[in-house]
Formats: C-alpha cells, structure tokens, sequence
C-alpha cells in the first residue's frame, strides 16, 4: 500500500523559511516523479512543484518559482519542498503527491502526468 | 498557463440521478504524439486528500465504481455520474498534466437534492 507521510509544518512569520518533508512507503520511490499540492483553507487544488523520478527536471508554479525549492533523496525515499520568503498567501494544507506514471523502466514524452497517490498534508500558516 | 475552467461550480442531483461536470481548457491537452489527453478527474471529501477517479481524460483507476465515466477530447471534458450514491457527495476536480505549471479547475460541489 502506497504511503506519503508529509511533515514539518507549522505557524512561521511573513518572509521566514520553512522545509517540509514527504516519506514515501509502498512503492519504488525512484521510479516516480513527485508533486507538492497545496489546497489553501476553504479553497481548490494548486500544483506547487514536480520534479522527476532522477530529479533531472523540476518545475515550479509561478506562484513558487524563486522562493521555492523541491528536492529529492531517493536513498532515503523523501521527497522535500524548501520554502523561502514565505507569504500570507502561502498559507494552506501541503500535500506531497505520487506521479501515476512509472518513467524510470518506461519512456515517457514528459516529466509529470496525473497523481495517483495522496499524503494527508502538513498544514503551514503564515502569520504574524 | 493553461486555465482549466469547470462548470457548473455546484449541482444539487436526486438520488439515483446523474450528474454531469463539465471541464474546459484554454488550450489543447490532447498531445498528438500518443494521442491522448493529458486530463484527469479527482473526488475530494471533506477532510481528507483528493482521490483519482479518471486519468487519460476516459481512463477508470482500479476501484472506482463504474458509474464514473471520462469522455471528451482536445479542449473540452466532461465527467459523468451515472447513478449518483449517497457517497459520491463530493467536490471533484479536472486536472491537466500536458504542460507546466500542472493545473486545477477550480472544483464542483456535488450535493443530493
């Protein structure tokens, strides 16, 4: 059984930092590229980052881009979302995401498909 | 960016009834290389993580009751509940994947009239 367990969470400061962690059970964790997801309170889905299954590529909403940073140990079956500069507006549930395509032993056109796996989330709050 | 647009933004349907939910995209999603669209549906619950229902725009994942459907192509989608449950009461989510950044629609409340 798949398992994402996200972690590291927390009330932080407008233009503090903060590092969430994603440990991944249940699969080949380096077959797989990896999403970060996050759902602000009371509001829809937004894709954060990706990064591939090597993590030869990554890619960022505009929304994360330059102040966010997803990385990977594949050693360690973790997945990481380093977070800079934080805002008001980043304040929502954090999901760490499974890629629902294998393109480690496939070849794949692209880097990142649908998600077919979902942690519970690590909720992060920017306030003063 | 492409901008996933999902209507309507919520529907009351009797029980037994179908619903219908429709998911437009500001762009092509169909990649012609392997000609498939890069979309999928997600059910999200109250309090817990989103769930995949559909990939490859008509693609069922294992488990899911096949009262949910996919159809569409290109630009336009639709996902279809044949016979809605008690527990289909939901907010469902179009998703596509052709390019980055990935992107969302912005989600239809389903509820039991």
């Amino acid at each position: 059984e798949v398992q994402l367990v996200e972690s590291g969470g927390g009330l932080v400061q407008p233009g503090r930092s903060l590092r969430l962690s994603c440990e991944a059970s249940g699969f080949t964790f380096d077959d797989y590229a990896m999403h970060w997801v996050r759902q602000a309170p009371g509001k829809g889905l937004e894709w954060v980052s990706g990064i591939s299954w090597n993590s030869g590529n990554t890619g960022y909403a505009d929304s994360a881009k330059g102040r966010f940073t997803i990385s990977r140990d594949n050693a360690k079956n973790s997945l990481y979302l380093q977070m800079n500069s934080l805002r008001v507006e980043d304040t929502a549930l954090y999901y760490c995401a499974k890629d629902g395509i294998n393109c480690r032993s496939t070849s794949c056109y692209d880097y990142y498909h649908y998600v077919d796996a979902w942690g519970k989330g690590t909720t992060v709050t920017v306030s003063s | 960016d492409i901008v996933m647009t999902q209507s309507p933004d919520s529907l009351a349907v009797s029980l037994g009834e179908r619903a219908t939910i429709n998911c437009k995209s500001s762009q092509n999603v169909l990649y012609s290389f392997n000609n498939k669209n890069y979309l999928a549906w997600y059910q999200q619950k109250p309090g817990q993580p989103p769930k995949l229902l559909i990939y490859w725009a008509s693609s069922r994942e294992s488990g899911v009751p096949d009262r949910f459907s996919g159809s569409g192509s290109g630009t336009d989608f639709t996902l279809t509940i044949s016979s809605l449950q008690a527990e289909d009461v939901a907010v469902y989510y179009c998703h596509q994947h052709y390019s980055t950044p990935l992107t969302f629609g912005g989600g239809t409340k389903v509820e039991i009239k």
